[in-house]
């Protein structure tokens, strides 16, 4: 058990449609990075928060938004659903320590019909 | 464009044996790569990881190797076990932190053959 949450584990929806996923970092952490892991590609990095404040940005499409709250869980909307959006999306954490270690969730597996 | 290319999708090993596992970049700014595991259903698990400023790792079993000029690492586990067998991936930070904006490689999957 990584320590990290991830709701829900698997959410089916229609093209056109909207979903939030939901991730619960580590007790302490105050980073969340977001990754997408489409069919056998390797995992992509979408974003990453530091303490509410947006960190970092990766290939995240226009339609994707995600934010940090102040209990630093965070969010990633996903929005105006395509077909192509079907993957594993992972969500992860890390501390203070700079060890390149990153903790991830079990993952959010979206299937888009 | 693949910035960390892992070319094996898959490799066999009898248990006992050595596993090799390699990675090759693109990216001469890549200052941190790291090896993660996962198992199905479950998210990835942080392996062993290398700086720049060095050439080898060593935790237990596992050894990471790094070629800065050819631009390639390579995980080493011996004597590898069962419960080595899961999907591997290569990753790579900018960061001297390691932990920022990582970039994968597709991942090898290591089946370990009793």
């Amino acid at each position: 058990d990584s320590g990290v949450t991830q709701t829900p584990k698997h959410l089916i929806t229609a093209t056109g449609q909207r979903v939030t996923l939901r991730c619960s970092p580590r007790s302490g952490d105050l980073s969340v990075y977001w990754y997408q892991q489409s069919l056998d590609q390797g995992l992509q990095f979408l974003i990453q928060y530091y303490n509410g404040e947006e960190r970092a940005k990766g290939n995240i499409l226009e339609r994707f938004s995600a934010q940090q709250f102040p209990d630093l869980h965070s969010e990633l909307n996903l929005s105006s659903l395509e077909l192509g959006d079907s993957a594993l999306y992972f969500c992860a954490s890390s501390g203070t320590e700079n060890t390149g270690e990153l903790f991830f969730g079990e993952g959010s597996r979206l299937t888009v019909l | 464009d693949q910035q960390v290319k892992q070319n094996s999708p898959s490799l066999s090993v009898q248990e006992g044996r050595i596993s090799i596992l390699n990675c090759d970049y693109t990216n001469s700014m890549f200052d941190y790569f790291l090896w993660y595991k996962k198992y199905p259903a479950e998210g990835p698990t942080f392996l062993i990881s290398i700086s720049s400023i060095k050439d080898k790792n060593e935790d237990g079993r596992f050894t990471v190797f790094l070629n800065k000029s050819a631009k390639h690492l390579s995980l080493h586990i011996v004597p590898s076990q069962p419960g080595d067998s899961a999907v591997y991936f290569c990753a790579a930070s900018v960061s001297p932190f390691g932990n920022e904006k990582l970039t994968f490689g597709t991942g090898t999957r290591l089946t370990i053959i009793p």
